[in-house]
């Protein structure tokens, strides 16, 4: 069975760092591209970022390019997210998704973990 | 970026009724669209890849159409448990989502 299971989240405030964990199992692992998905409060659904199976290819959204890093620790099976001088707009629930196969959609979804960025 | 256009917003049914629902995206996905169910409180669910094929474990009374730039989704026969907000989103160049249509069942 495939498992996301995603931490790190909490309290911190605009200007802050915060990193996101996403330990995965049920599959293997660097075979495929995995992404941060976010949803702030009430909202829609918002690609973040996402890597190869690999790591080798990065990809970001225009509003946490520059500010967000995703990477990948293949032999821990787990994905992160370095998110640097956070931003109140940044309020969401970040979740991870592992896709079907390469250019297809997200079939497996971790919980979500909450960040929320205020003073 | 390719952007996701869904509508109706809300779409408010009886149990039994058919619902359908628009994506339309801003250029052309081939048939590369996805649907997702997301209920209050839950992760997205996949429910169907490539336009038209159904997710594994998806009810045969969800489908999906279209090609190009309008896509649908319907739901032939709607359980009270359809209740949720659906999204589409497109994979054929990068990732986007639409903003949801939440269906209620009266």
């Amino acid at each position: 069975e495939v498992q996301l299971l995603e931490s790190g989240g909490g309290l911190v405030q605009p200007g802050g760092s915060l990193r996101l964990s996403c330990a995965a199992s049920g599959f293997t692992f660097n075979n495929y591209c995995v992404s941060w998905v976010r949803q702030a409060p009430g909202k829609g659904l918002e690609w973040v970022s996402a890597v190869s199976g690999g790591g080798d290819n990065t990809y970001y959204a225009d509003s946490v390019k520059g500010r967000f890093t995703i990477f990948r620790d293949n032999s821990k099976n787990t994905l992160y997210l370095q998110m640097n001088s956070l931003r109140a707009d940044d309020t969401a629930v970040y979740y991870c998704a592992k896709e079907l196969a390469d250019g297809k959609p997200y079939d497996n979804w971790g919980q979500g973990t909450l960040v929320t960025v205020s003073s | 970026e390719i952007v996701l256009t869904q509508s109706p917003a809300t779409l408010s049914l009886s149990p039994g009724e058919r619902a359908t629902l628009s994506c339309r995206t801003s250029q052309s996905v081939s048939s590369s669209l996805a649907w997702y169910q997301q209920k209050p409180g839950q992760a997205p669910r996949l429910l169907m890849y490539d336009a038209s094929n159904r997710a594994t474990g998806i009810p045969a009374r969800f489908s999906g159409s279209g090609s190009g730039t309008d896509f649908t989704l319907t739901i032939s026969s709607l359980e009270p448990e359809d209740s949720a907000v659906y999204y589409c989103q497109q994979r054929i160049s990068w990732w986007t989502f639409g903003q949801g249509t939440k269906v209620e069942i009266k």
